[in-house]
């Protein structure tokens, strides 16, 4: 089984500066999905970003950038020039490519990111 | 276009009863999947249907059970409900099932149990 795991329960950034989000996996599948969502106080989910294992490049999304060292099994999440809109819980999570399994998320405990001014 | 739509938001039930919980995906999604998150066991998959089929189960007991109806809505049902019930259940929904599609989440339905 899949396992995702976010070392970081609470981080804290400065508007304007830059914070990464660590996250860690553990699985012996080569083809997958990895996620970054944001859970902001009314609890909706929202994608902030996607990476494909296949691909070497890493994924960027505006402010959003990740850092995927598929060999570490490592996926952290960059967001640079933090807005207070930022503050939410982020929740790394591992999708299988794999038929049959291909919906189910696995997700971490999560990050709760202040944003300071 | 309207996004995943939840229903109830918020209830408290005594423990005992059953209850069902309704998601409206978005338009054209034949993928929907349910979520529990609880502050001690975090975001857990409950199960998955598409066309009307379960398609994928998590690792919850059988009081736990589902269904999707021809126009892709699905309701979940939990019986005799336990303290441990409470949670915030989360629904989503994708075009397919495939690994490939993007997951839309609702903004959750609030489960109290008493």
């Amino acid at each position: 089984a899949q396992t995702v795991t976010q070392s970081q329960p609470e981080m804290s950034v400065q508007e304007a500066e830059t914070v990464t989000l660590s996250c860690t996996y553990d699985t012996s599948e080569s083809d997958y999905y990895l996620f970054w969502y944001k859970q902001p106080p009314s609890r909706q989910m929202i994608l902030v970003i996607r990476q494909e294992a296949y691909k070497q490049q890493n994924a960027t999304e505006n402010r959003f950038s990740v850092n995927f060292q598929k060999a570490a099994k490592s996926f952290s999440l960059k967001i640079s020039d933090s807005q207070l809109g930022d503050a939410a819980m982020y929740f790394c999570a591992y999708r299988s490519a794999l038929t049959g399994t291909a919906s189910k998320l696995t997700f971490g405990t999560g990050t709760r990111l202040q944003v300071t001014l | 276009k309207a996004g995943v739509t939840q229903t109830p938001r918020y209830l408290i039930k005594t423990r005992g009863q059953q209850v069902t919980l309704s998601c409206s995906p978005i338009s054209g999604h034949r993928s929907v999947s349910w979520y529990q998150q609880t502050p001690g066991q975090g975001l857990q998959f409950l199960f998955e249907y598409f066309s009307e089929t379960q398609r994928n189960k998590g690792n919850f007991p059988g009081r736990f059970s589902g269904r999707q109806f021809s126009n892709s809505r699905s309701e979940m049902n939990v019986s005799t409900l336990e303290l441990g019930d409470s949670a915030l259940y989360l629904c989503a929904s994708s075009w397919a099932t495939g690994s490939g599609n993007t997951i839309y989440f609702g903004e959750g339905s609030w489960l109290t149990v008493v």
